[in-house]
């Protein structure tokens, strides 16, 4: 079946470091994949996406690219800020597969200043 | 921007009781889901409903769970007799179209003791 795994946290970093937070996938054929954050009170909400390999997607100074070859869609900021602490969930769509999501377990960053 | 909203925020129940978490999707949107997510696991998918009918559900949505679209403005999700094991965070979602990105709702935390 489908999963998604991502590095467990909390990912704890100081204003202005470098983030990467790991993301595998399992799946059959070419899902789309995707990042979500959750801000604290706040709902789960769409960070990014990249629906082919090698496509990158980018927002707010995130990146991330969709690698078949390793079967990963890790996440990256070059400097991240204290208004970037939430959970971030990464997520694959199957080929063809509507709106049924597979979530990967969520990782918690907290930046400190 | 248009959101979606669930309430109660929190609901505390006995286990056997009725549960009804209530959902006000966005107003163009056609489809809705409900996911869940167990604290410290991921975040699963429960159902999906389109067109007044359930168009997907996973293997977790048994017979004690059903959902309704009871007025053009709500989507529920009842619990018949609730069980320790329902203790979760519950997202109602929404989309304009299959494939659309999933709008999320800020979640309804469920206590079952």
């Amino acid at each position: 079946g489908n999963s998604v795994t991502q590095m467990e946290g909390p990912v704890t970093l100081s204003e202005e470091a470098f983030l990467t937070i790991n993301c595998t996938y399992t799946a059959t054929g070419y899902p789309s994949l995707f990042w979500y954050v959750q801000y604290p009170g706040e709902g789960l909400q769409l960070l990014l996406k990249a629906t082919k390999a090698d496509d990158k997607g980018s927002n707010k100074g995130f990146e991330a690219t969709y690698r078949k070859e390793t079967t990963s869609f890790h996440l990256e900021k070059g400097s991240v800020q204290v208004s970037d602490s939430a959970v971030y969930f990464c997520a694959l769509l199957p080929t063809g597969g509507g709106n049924k999501l597979t979530f990967g377990t969520g990782t918690q960053l907290k930046v400190e200043l | 921007e248009p959101e979606v909203t669930q309430t109660p925020s929190h609901q505390v129940t006995q286990m056997g009781q009725e549960v009804i978490l209530r959902c006000v999707p966005i107003s163009n949107h056609l489809y809705f889901y409900w996911y869940r997510q167990i604290l410290g696991q991921k975040v699963e998918f429960l159902v999906s409903f389109y067109n007044n009918e359930i168009s997907e559900k996973s293997e977790i949505f048994d017979d004690q769970f059903s959902v309704e679209r009871p007025d053009g403005s709500n989507f529920t999700l009842k619990i018949r007799s609730t069980k320790l094991e329902d203790s979760a965070m519950y997202f109602c979602a929404s989309s304009e179209g299959r494939n659309s990105p999933l709008h999320f709702g800020n979640g309804t935390r469920l206590t079952v003791t």
